[in-house]
Order: C-alpha cells, then structure tokens, then sequence
C-alpha cells in the first residue's frame, strides 16, 4: 500500500459527460501529480500541484482540469468526454516535486462508451 | 525538454537468466534517476533511485542500476530473473526543486519463460 488513495477504482459513462477523478495523497506529501496511461500514448504526465498551486502543466487537454485543495487532495476534471478518454488514470505524491520518488495510487480506469 | 527514451518495448528471458533494461534520459542539469515497476492491473511502485553519490544503486527485489553521465544511461540490472518479476519498467527522470516534474518512458514489457 503506498498511501496514496484515488477514488473511484473504476468508471464507466458515456461520450459527452463529465467526471471527477479524486486523490488523497500520502500524509504529509505536499506535491500531487496526475498521469494517463493508454496502450498507444503510454504514461503521460498531465499536471503537477504543490501545496494548493499548480506547478507544471503536461499534455493536459482544455476539457481537462484539476485543483488542489487546502486538505491538499487533488481532483481531475474530465469534461465533454469522448472515446479516446478511456486509460487508466494515476495520481502520484511525494514530499518535493520532481527531486524525490512518487509514490503512485492503484488508478481510476475510465471507460468511455 | 527533459525526456526519457527505454528502446526496447518487449523484452523475453529465461528464468534464471540474468537482465538489463535500457534506459536513456536528456535532462539539463544533473538528473534525479528512477526506475518503477507495473504489475498489471496495479499502480507503479519504486524499484530504485540516484539523487548523487555511488553511480551504482541498489534498489528492491534485487534490482541494481548505473548511472553513466557519458552515455545518458541508467540501465536497470538484475543478475537472475525469477518468473515473479514478469511486469512493465518505468524508468523516469526528474530534478530539483518543488516545479520540477517525473518525466517517464514508454516502458519496457519483462516476460519470463520457465
């Protein structure tokens, strides 16, 4: 277990909706990062939050948002979703950014139909 | 831009038989250097990380990496494979300070023949 929790493990909706993607990051674990894994993109970094701001942004989609909060757990945005949205979709946190290891949730797996 | 290149998407070897999966980073300054590990259906769990120091590191499950500042290069290693070690490879770069990010390949698929 790495302490990192994402919410739900599983989704599935349809083309056109909107769905919330929710982290809790390991304790004390300032920095959230969120990834997108499909079979042909791969591991895909999409945003980086410390503390409440966000501090490196990825190839993250206009329908996609995401926000930290003062609890310092994170929320992905997907919006207008469309068939290529299907991946799996990990939440990463670890104390310092990019300079200590991540410790990864077990994903959300989103289906898109 | 930082960037990670693992060249070899599929790799097969015998149980028993040792392993090297390739690794190459472009980073601008010194690099912080990791390797993960995917079981499927799981998330990525740390197998190893340099930060500085020894360029060879020993990491979980009897892992070993090298960083070569002259080549680019940190190589995860593994004398003898076990079947239980079948799963993807992440290798990632990142650096310092709290804007940095973790930059990952494209992974490295292990499959271990008995």
């Amino acid at each position: 277990d790495s302490g990192v929790t994402q919410t739900p493990k599983h989704l599935i909706t349809a083309t056109g909706q909107r769905v919330t993607l929710r982290c809790s990051p390991r304790s004390g674990d300032l920095s959230v990062y969120w990834y997108q894994q499909s079979l042909d993109q791969g591991l895909q970094f999409l945003i980086q939050y410390y503390n409440g701001e966000e501090r490196a942004k990825g190839n993250i989609l206009e329908r996609f948002s995401a926000q930290q909060f003062p609890d310092l757990h994170s929320e992905l945005n997907l919006s207008s979703l469309e068939l290529g949205d299907s991946a799996l979709y990990f939440c990463a946190s670890n104390k310092l950014g990019g300079g200590s290891e991540a410790f990864f949730g077990q994903g959300t797996r989103l289906t898109v139909v | 831009a930082q960037s990670v290149t693992q060249p070899d998407i599929h790799i097969t070897v015998s149980e028993g038989a040792s392993l090297e999966l390739r690794c190459n980073y472009s980073y601008g300054a010194t690099p912080y250097l990791f390797w993960y590990v995917q079981s499927p259906g799981q998330g990525l769990q740390l197998l190893l990380k340099y930060f500085s120091g020894d360029t060879l590191v020993q990491g979980i499950k009897g892992f070993e990496a090298e960083f070569k500042r002259s080549q680019s290069s940190f190589n995860l290693r593994k004398p003898s494979v076990h079947w239980s070690d079948a799963a993807e490879y992440f290798c990632a770069v990142g650096g310092p300070g709290t804007a940095s990010k973790l930059t990952f390949g494209t992974g490295t698929r292990l499959q271990v023949t008995l």
